[in-house]
């Protein structure tokens, strides 16, 4: 079965410093890896996804398929940053239209 | 555009009572989901839909029954709740072929 670890439920940074959000992913097949984010009392949102290989506020995330992980990154947290961050990886077709998500990462950036 | 809503925002229900979360959206997608959020297990898709009239199973389907009698609207019905059906529950469209999926606000249910 398919199985995705964000192995950090917390994180805390400095601002300015860099921060690194962990996604790990089990599965032999090629998922669509994206990172959705949740900000205090906001609904869930997409944050980026891999294909496109753009950066959203700062933000990356590179595809390892050796490793199969999806870490996200910036190289200087914000204090805007502090959010809830989720891992979902899609693997398609075999599971079309289904999304599996991480537990999670709570991100608070320290001013 | 309201984009995707969700009714009720809080409810507390005792064990055995029944009850039905509405979702709506407004952005003519095919696709909509309902997932629950736990601490420490993240977003679990409950069941999710394809389209008008269709629905399938998802991770943990087990208490809950869905409807999508129509395309903006995709109900979440527990016929007997139970204390572990305790959760933060989640409503999301996406188009037909973008990945993307687009959150509701979230209902908060408590069962005693």
């Amino acid at each position: 079965a398919q199985r995705v670890t964000q192995p950090e439920k917390l994180l805390s940074v400095f601002k300015g410093a860099p921060v690194e959000l962990k996604c790990n992913y089990s599965y032999s097949g090629s998922p669509e890896l994206f990172w959705y984010v949740q900000y205090s009392r906001q609904r869930l949102q997409l944050l980026l996804r891999h294909i496109s290989r753009e950066s959203i506020k700062g933000f990356t995330a590179d595809l390892n398929k050796g490793e199969t992980s999806f870490h996200l990154k910036k190289p200087f947290a914000q204090e805007e940053d502090s959010a809830m961050y989720y891992c979902a990886p899609q693997w398609v077709p075999n599971t079309g239209n289904q999304f599996y998500f991480g537990t999670g990462t709570s991100l608070t950036v320290i001013p | 555009n309201a984009g995707v809503t969700q009714t009720p925002k809080f409810r507390v229900l005792k064990t055995g009572q029944s009850m039905t979360l509405l979702c709506a959206q407004d952005m003519n997608h095919e696709y909509m989901y309902w997932y629950r959020q736990d601490p420490g297990m993240g977003l679990r898709l409950i069941h999710y839909s394809v389209g008008e009239g269709t629905t399938a199973k998802g991770e943990v389907p087990d208490g809950y029954n869905v409807s999508r009698l129509k395309k903006q609207n995709f109900l979440l019905g527990l016929e007997s709740a139970a204390p572990s059906q305790t959760s933060v529950y989640f409503c999301a469209s996406r188009p037909g072929p973008a990945p993307e999926q687009f959150f509701g606000p979230g209902t908060r249910l408590t069962v005693l």
